[in-house]
């Protein structure tokens, strides 16, 4: 079983749509959580970042963590075809820690 | 402007023969990073380093190497490359120190290799 799970899609979703993107761990050690974002055959940009349970609004994202469940998202309101990208979650256990452990990544696409 | 860059964008090698990409970056960072993404495998950590002169194995060190011997520079070497489908090879950068909205790790805009 890998460390950290998440749906590789492809999701297509309309534009205007809420989106959901969602990882699982197994790891209770990560403690750190990030969502990056990926273009086609670009380097992946970090989009947002947390260290606890809760969400995290910036903007149209919101990222969500729930450590009891070992879950985390990333929501995408009032999405845009230049939300058209691979999403890449990832995570660590501390802030020494210097191997960050990544998702497979989801590739999403949005319609116009 | 401040970031990483990779070179060759594209390469293409015969099979058996060894390859070294580029990475540099002017941001200043301490530690440096290789990572190779697959289809459906995410990014995998080849190799790390904190410091110059010194470099750590990551998960999926064996076929590579890395040298460090200026802070701004990171090359990896591909030895006996072997023939397989496109790889993405992706070089990243970061402070050390606590992550968070100043710290972080910026990654390159990755090197394609292709073994023919």
């Amino acid at each position: 079983q890998k460390e950290v799970e998440q749906d590789p899609g492809p999701l297509s979703v309309p534009e205007g749509a809420i989106v959901s993107l969602n990882c699982t761990y197994s790891n209770s050690a990560f403690q750190y959580f990030m969502w990056y974002r990926q273009y086609s055959r670009k380097g992946p940009e970090l989009l947002m970042y947390t260290y606890s349970s809760g969400n995290k609004e910036d903007g149209r994202f919101t990222a969500q963590v729930d450590k009891s469940s070992k879950y985390i998202s990333l929501f995408i309101r009032d999405s845009q075809p230049s939300d058209s990208a691979t999403y890449l979650c990832a995570m660590v256990p501390n802030f020494g820690n210097e191997k960050l452990t990544f998702g497979t990544g989801t590739r999403l696409t949005i319609i116009p | 402007d401040g970031g990483i860059t990779q070179s060759p964008k594209y390469l293409f090698r015969k099979e058996g023969q060894n390859v070294t990409l580029s990475c540099e970056q002017n941001l200043n960072h301490d530690a440096m990073y290789w990572y190779r993404q697959d289809p459906g495998q995410g990014l995998r950590l080849i190799y790390y380093s904190q410091i110059v002169n010194d470099f750590q194995k990551g998960d999926i060190a064996e076929g590579y190497s890395v040298s460090r011997e200026k802070k701004e520079s990171f090359p990896l070497t591909v030895t006996s490359a072997q023939k397989n489908p496109t790889v993405f090879y992706l070089c990243a950068s970061r402070n050390l120190g606590p992550l968070g909205a100043g710290n972080t790790i910026y990654f390159g805009e990755g090197s394609w290799l292709t073994v023919v």
